[in-house]
């Protein structure tokens, strides 16, 4: 157990419809990133905040968005979702803005049917 | 057009034997590098990092081995059992740059 959560473990919706996925760091852990992993393209990197800020952004759709609020949890938000969007979206976690090693969450599956 | 799954190396294994999986990365300005292990249904698990200042690191049954002038990475599992079985990634990144991942390598151990 990495000391990452996230939920829901499991998500089903349809196109064009937008969903909230949520992320609770490691204790202490300031940086939160996200990934979305399919089947065709491995694990891409999204976006990572610092701190409640936005630090990087990878390749993240403009329907994508997210935040992390004063309590250092992070939410996703993915809307007018396609097909293509079904994947897993994990959360990793690491302890400051530059630390390398990122401990990573058990995932959301989504489908979007 | 047609969605294609990802094709990842596969790597067989006895259970008891040794395994090694390798990884190339493209960066030379890298300087920290990372494996992980996936199981199905699972998030990528921390296994052993190094820094590019070491050519080799151990930890608990895995070794991993830098080669800075060809660019790669292995990775080393002694007496390999049925719980390794996973999907590895390498992971690389370069001073205050986002980790980059591999593709992986599916490692099955046979009984």
């Amino acid at each position: 157990d990495s000391g990452v959560t996230q939920t829901p473990k499991h998500l089903i919706t349809a196109t064009g419809q937008r969903v909230t996925l949520r992320c609770s760091p490691r204790s202490g852990d300031l940086s939160v990133y996200w990934y979305q992993q399919s089947l065709d393209q491995g694990l891409q990197f999204l976006i990572q905040y610092y701190n409640g800020e936005e630090r990087a952004k990878g390749n993240i759709l403009e329907r994508f968005s997210a935040q992390q609020f004063p309590d250092l949890h992070s939410e996703l938000n993915l809307s007018s979702l396609e097909l293509g969007d079904s994947a897993l979206y994990f959360c990793a976690s690491s302890v400051d803005l530059v630390s390398e090693t990122q401990y990573f969450g058990p995932g959301t599956r989504l489908l979007v049917l | 057009g047609e969605s294609v799954g990802l094709h990842l190396p596969t790597l067989s294994v006895q259970e008891g034997d040794n395994s090694i999986i390798n990884c190339a990365y493209s960066n030379s300005a890298s300087d920290y590098f990372i494996w992980y292990k996936q199981e199905s249904g699972k998030g990528p698990q921390f296994i052993i990092d190094i820094r590019s200042n070491m050519d080799k690191r151990q930890g608990q049954r895995v070794t991993v081995l830098l080669n800075k002038t060809v660019k790669h990475l292995s990775l080393q599992i002694a007496a390999t059992q049925p719980g390794d079985s996973a999907v590895y990634f390498c992971a690389e990144t370069i001073p205050a740059r986002q980790l980059t991942f591999g593709s992986g390598t599916q490692l099955t151990v046979l009984p």
